[in-house]
């Protein structure tokens, strides 16, 4: 079956550390995966995506800067981070072609303090 | 401009009753799919119906369905006999074409819906 992983959960991180938040996914090749944000009782924001290894998309220029190593991997990092960047990450994945089929991670409620 | 448009922040609703949530888009593209997803609390985002820019009838998930009016640019979900277990986020969302370079959900803000008991 097809799953995605995503973590940690939670993370508190001090203002100017770097992030690292993974997301995996399993049973299926070659998606499109995205990274999400989404602020305190805000809407989703897309902030990365990739259609292939190696390929990152940005949409929104920020702290943050994103990589896919291997087909099924994609992370989301930040050299330093900043207080703006506190919110709810979420990762997503999706099959070329399909009409729909968007499936998302559990998400990581990130605080930066 | 805004791809996607909820205009509802908040919603009180008694249990047992419909409910319609609003939803108004914005493209020029032809093709497009629109999307409704449910986050509760723990944060996870539930998809609960789609909609295709070329689908003849409103779809409908069980409770769920979504009145497509596309010349006015509008995907309203309903959400028959509602129940509590309903209270939470609710997320609009849009795909825009089918470029498989630059596909992506573009989502609203969102509204949140309370059932009372």
């Amino acid at each position: 079956s097809q799953t995605i992983h995503q973590w940690p959960a939670t993370l508190v991180q001090p203002v100017g550390s770097p992030l690292s938040l993974e997301c995996t996914v399993e049973g299926t090749s070659n998606p499109n995966l995205y990274w999400y944000r989404q602020a305190a009782g805000r809407g989703l924001q897309l902030l990365f995506y990739s259609v292939g290894i190696g390929q990152i998309s940005s949409e929104v220029p920020q702290n943050l800067s994103a990589s896919r190593p291997q087909d099924r991997q994609f992370i989301l990092s930040s050299k330093k981070l900043l207080l703006s960047d506190s919110g709810f990450y979420l990762c997503a994945w999706k099959i070329l072609g399909q009409l729909y089929g968007y499936t998302f991670g559990s998400g990581t409620r990130l605080t930066v303090v | 401009a805004q791809k996607i448009t909820q205009t509802q922040p908040g919603m009180f609703v008694q249990e047992k009753e419909a409910v319609t949530l609003d939803c108004t888009y914005d493209t020029s593209d032809p093709s497009y799919g629109l999307f409704w997803y449910k986050q509760p609390s723990s944060g996870e985002m539930i998809f609960l119906i789609y909609q295709g820019s070329y689908d003849q009838q409103n779809a409908t998930e069980g409770r769920y369905s979504l009145n497509f009016q596309k010349a006015r640019k509008s995907a309203n979900l309903v959400i028959s006999a509602s129940q509590l277990g309903d209270s939470a986020m609710y997320f609009c969302a849009m795909r825009e074409g089918w470029d498989f370079g630059n596909e992506k959900l573009t989502f609203g803000t969102g509204t949140r819906l309370t059932i009372i008991p």
